[in-house]
């Protein structure tokens, strides 16, 4: 089973904190992701990576950074949280290029900022 | 762009009973769907997959079909149980953003006794 954990699990932050959400995956898989979760929109796509090196926004990026130094690790990063950031986070990884479309997910972070 | 929706958003039932979830998709490429299931409290774990045009699909007592020509990969079970209230998710595959999921909104099953 692919394993991709996150830390922390729970975070609350005060707004205009920084906050810098983890993620680390076990796959060897090239693209990783974060999603957010809200309540009536689904999961919607926040940043993506092809790799080392590599972040790309994605559909809702504005007022966050991605930062993925390594294979292995993935970064989601506030740098002035707001109240409206407040939302379940989550981090997945998956190898379309090797016809791995299925991604897996991380456990979550729940962020609270007040 | 690419969309999913999913119509209902809470479906309650009785143990035992039949339950259908809708999903329509658009997209202007070859679709690759998914049914994503999450428990209270736990990430969304791969339910179903397919990409096979009006090829049946299961897993763990669900089934979905992908029909092309309705641009529909609809969800059932013929017999729920308690362990099936969660949440479930329709996605499709974007062909851009990495290859990146596209999610429906997702229906809450409530499965009573």
């Amino acid at each position: 089973e692919a394993a991709v954990t996150q830390s922390p699990r729970n975070k609350v932050a005060v707004t205009g904190g920084k906050v810098t959400l983890s993620c680390n995956q076990t796959n060897n898989h090239n693209n990783m992701y974060w999603y957010r979760q809200d309540t009536g929109h689904g999961l919607r796509l926040i940043h993506y990576s092809y790799g080392a090196g590599s972040t790309e926004k994605g559909d809702i990026p504005d007022g966050y950074k991605a930062s993925r130094p390594s294979q292995e690790n993935f970064s989601l990063i506030l740098e002035l949280a707001t109240p409206s950031q407040t939302s379940v986070y989550f981090c997945a990884s998956g190898d379309p290029g090797q016809g791995q479309d299925t991604q897996y997910f991380g456990p979550g972070t729940r962020l609270l900022v007040l | 762009g690419d969309s999913v929706t999913q119509t209902e958003g809470l479906v309650t039932l009785t143990k035992g009973l039949p339950v259908m979830l809708n999903c329509t998709y658009q997209t202007t490429y070859s679709p690759f769907l998914f049914w994503y299931v999450q428990h209270l409290n736990e990430a969304p774990k791969l339910l179903l997959k397919s990409s096979t045009d009006n090829k049946r699909t299961e897993h763990q007592g669900f089934y979905a079909t992908l029909h092309k020509s309705s641009s529909s990969f609809h969800l059932q079970k013929s017999s729920v149980q308690l362990s099936d209230s969660a949440l479930y998710f329709c996605a499709l595959t974007a062909y851009q953003g990495g290859r990146a999921l596209i999610f429906g909104t997702g229906t809450t099953v409530s499965v009573s006794p």
